[in-house]
């Protein structure tokens, strides 16, 4: 299994400014995912994180607004810019590991953001 | 058509009752399937995975028809600590990223 660390647990912040959310896994994993989930709705990948490499992202979801880094195989970041109430979400990070007969995926605790 | 689609909640159950979630998804090359619990404030968990002959694991079976492209979650003797939102994932058929379900809430009353 995987164990990952992820914070801030949660915090409030001001529209115009930036947060970003740090992902640590006990493991060395190749990719990394980054996905968000609004009241009452599903998980929404916001992109893969790759170490050494830029991050893939998906439809709807652009760097600037976004930027991943991924310094290491175990690490990654995710900045929210420029924030407006409509960025308040949870936000998690997982990761895939091997399980018997099957791929896991482990998410980190999530981070609850509110804009105001 | 969205690719996971789940049924509609929230259930409302007595304890003891016996509750069923389906979960129906679009890729035919689809390889993977999974239940996955989210208590609120928390992060998602695997709870089963879902193999083509069945798997029961306690009060929980699970159950996939690739025919008809559907997954099943059965809960007998609901327990109040069942209560959470149950996802279906679904992962394989052309991509390695899993893909969830909106979830189905599960309340247990007294």
């Amino acid at each position: 299994s995987a164990v990952i660390s992820q914070k801030p647990s949660r915090d409030i912040c001001q529209r115009g400014t930036s947060l970003t959310i740090q992902c640590q896994v006990d493991s060395q994993v190749t990719m990394m995912f980054w996905y968000r989930q609004q009241p009452g709705q599903s998980l929404t990948l916001i992109a893969t994180a790759n170490q050494g490499s830029e991050a893939t992202y998906e439809s709807g979801f652009v760097i600037d607004k976004f930027p991943i880094s991924r310094p290491n195989l175990t690490f990654s970041t995710l900045t929210v810019s420029n924030m407006s109430p409509e960025d308040s979400s949870i936000y998690l990070c997982s990761v895939d590991f091997p399980g018997t007969g099957h791929t896991e995926a482990f998410f980190g605790q999530g981070t609850r953001l509110t804009v105001v | 058509r969205k690719e996971v689609e789940q049924d509609p909640g929230p259930f409302n159950v007595p304890e003891g009752a016996t509750v069923a979630f389906n979960c129906t998804y679009s890729n035919s090359a689809s390889q993977s399937f999974f239940w996955y619990r989210q208590d609120c404030r928390k992060e998602p968990k695997l709870l089963m995975s879902v193999y083509s002959s069945g798997n029961e694991d306690g009060r929980f079976t699970a159950q996939l028809n690739r025919a008809s492209q559907y997954i099943s979650l059965l809960i007998r003797d609901s327990k109040l600590s069942d209560s959470a939102t149950y996802l279906c994932v679904v992962n394989g058929g052309g991509s390695y990223i899993p893909t969830f379900g909106r979830g189905t809430s599960l309340i247990v009353h007294p």
